[in-house]
């Protein structure tokens, strides 16, 4: 599965948007960005995935360059309970040949939403 | 739908005593995995099973770790004898090939702690 880079902390004021940024310029063609976030003390949560479009749910959107080298998930409006660690993963989707069915985290994003 | 359940919540044991964690997946989900969370190692893929078979172990980390999944609807990662270092929160996930829609869904983890 391609490697994913993340900034370590961001800040965001309640009510605003939290953008989080994630570089993955080794993704195949065959390879979906997933995010998921972890709230302190609990399991980690899915949020949203893509391939090639931008989509959006109940959560968030998610954003994903032309070139799929880097992608962009959008908390629209956020709350105090947005704060939490957001991962960035890419990997191929389940029931392709070949590419299992794991997910593997990197260190993420620490988003801490502030008054 | 209940989630995934784990149990214990929370573990405490003295160090060369045998601990087993306990995981019941959503009902109708056919992979289910086992994390382990640690401040310097994050999260940790250990093993996996597709269909109550075990596809990939290659994260667990040595011989005291071993996991079963007898029947869908239950798996157990026993650690014999325990050690300090096997300290963490350990969470249970499970998903349903090819459906992508909700991801992975984890557990609210077992806090083990060896003395």
């Amino acid at each position: 599965d391609a490697k994913t880079t993340q900034p370590p902390s961001m800040d965001c004021a309640e009510g605003r948007a939290a953008n989080l940024p994630c570089n993955h310029s080794t993704i195949s063609g065959n390879e979906y960005v997933y995010w998921y976030r972890q709230i302190h003390s609990q399991g980690p949560q899915y949020i949203i995935h893509g391939l090639k479009n931008n989509e959006t749910n109940e959560m968030a959107s998610l954003i994903i360059t032309e070139d799929r080298k880097s992608s962009t998930l959008i908390l629209p409006h956020a709350t105090l309970r947005d704060t939490a660690v957001y991962y960035c993963i890419v990997r191929v989707r389940s029931g392709l040949t070949g590419g299992g069915n794991k997910l593997t985290f990197g260190t993420g994003t620490q988003l801490k939403v502030e008054l | 739908d209940a989630g995934v359940i784990q149990s214990p919540r929370h573990e405490v044991t003295e160090m060369g005593q045998e601990v087993t964690l306990r995981c019941k997946p959503i009902s109708g989900h056919d992979y289910l995995f086992w994390y382990r969370q640690t401040m310097m190692r994050g999260l940790e893929l250990l093993i996996y099973f597709n269909n109550n078979v075990p596809i990939d172990d290659s994260g667990m980390p040595e011989d005291r770790f071993s996991a079963k999944m007898p029947n869908a609807s239950f798996s157990t990662l026993k650690i014999q004898p325990s050690e300090p270092r096997d300290s963490a929160v350990y969470f249970c996930a499970s998903s349903l090939e090819g459906a992508q829609v909700r991801g992975y869904t984890f557990g609210s983890g077992t806090r083990l702690t060896v003395v």
